[in-house]
């Protein structure tokens, strides 16, 4: 079956440090994978994709993500967190199972990311 | 302004009661998404249309129903409301494949007292 996974809850960084925010995946065949962010009582806004090509990809915010196949990763990055970074970030992969789905974003449970001045 | 607009953004409504969620997808979207984020949860896929027919089900109680119409615009009806449907309600929209992903409204909050 198709699944992403978020392994941490909570990420908490100290402003200017580099952050990481890790996701795992599961699909047979090739992933299009993504990663959105939620920040409070709002919904979720995209940050970056990868369908193809280059393994860093580059989105809003100054974030990047890391393609990783043989480790089946695409963890979110930046090189220097800033306080206003502080909110739910998440996962996605495309379903390319079989039936109704078919196609449909998997969303991972969520990664609360804390940036302290 | 990601193009999905819902309506309304804050509900309060009782218990047993029943209310319906409005949702217009960005335009040129014909595929309509419902999640369900509560605080234990996370974010719950309920029901997807496409251009007016149902096309996939997630973990949709019997008491909700959704449906779209032919201007493409969602509703989630929710009834006989429990404390525990107390939430935050989003739609997403989506041309189909969706190789770009997801857009999301900023969701409609309900509250069940």
């Amino acid at each position: 079956a198709q699944s992403v996974a978020q392994p941490e809850d909570q990420v908490n960084v100290a402003e200017g440090n580099p952050l990481t925010v890790k996701c795992t995946y599961s699909v047979s065949g090739n992933p299009y994978l993504f990663w959105y962010v939620q920040y409070p009582n709002r919904g979720l806004q995209f940050l970056l994709k990868y369908i193809t090509g280059d393994n860093l990809v580059k989105g809003s915010y100054g974030f990047e993500a890391e393609f990783n196949k043989s480790q089946t990763s695409f963890h979110l990055k930046k090189p220097s967190a800033l306080v206003s970074d502080s909110a739910l970030y998440f996962c996605a992969v495309r379903d390319l199972g079989y039936g109704g789905s078919q196609g449909n974003l998997i969303f991972g449970k969520g990664t609360k990311l804390s940036v302290k001045p | 302004d990601s193009g999905v607009t819902q309506t309304p953004k804050h509900l309060i409504t009782a218990t047993g009661q029943r209310v319906t969620l409005r949702c217009s997808p960005r335009s040129g979207d014909l595929s309509v998404y419902w999640y369900q984020q509560s605080l234990d949860q996370g974010l719950q896929f309920l029901i997807q249309y496409y251009n007016g027919e149902e096309r996939a089900k997630g973990n949709i109680l019997e008491r909700f129903s959704a449906q779209q119409f032919p201007d493409l615009h969602s509703e989630l009806n929710l009834s006989s409301l429990e404390l525990g449907d107390s939430a935050l309600y989003f739609c997403a929209s989506s041309v189909l494949p969706p190789t770009y992903g997801y857009t999301f409204g900023s969701g409609t909050r309900l509250t069940v007292v």
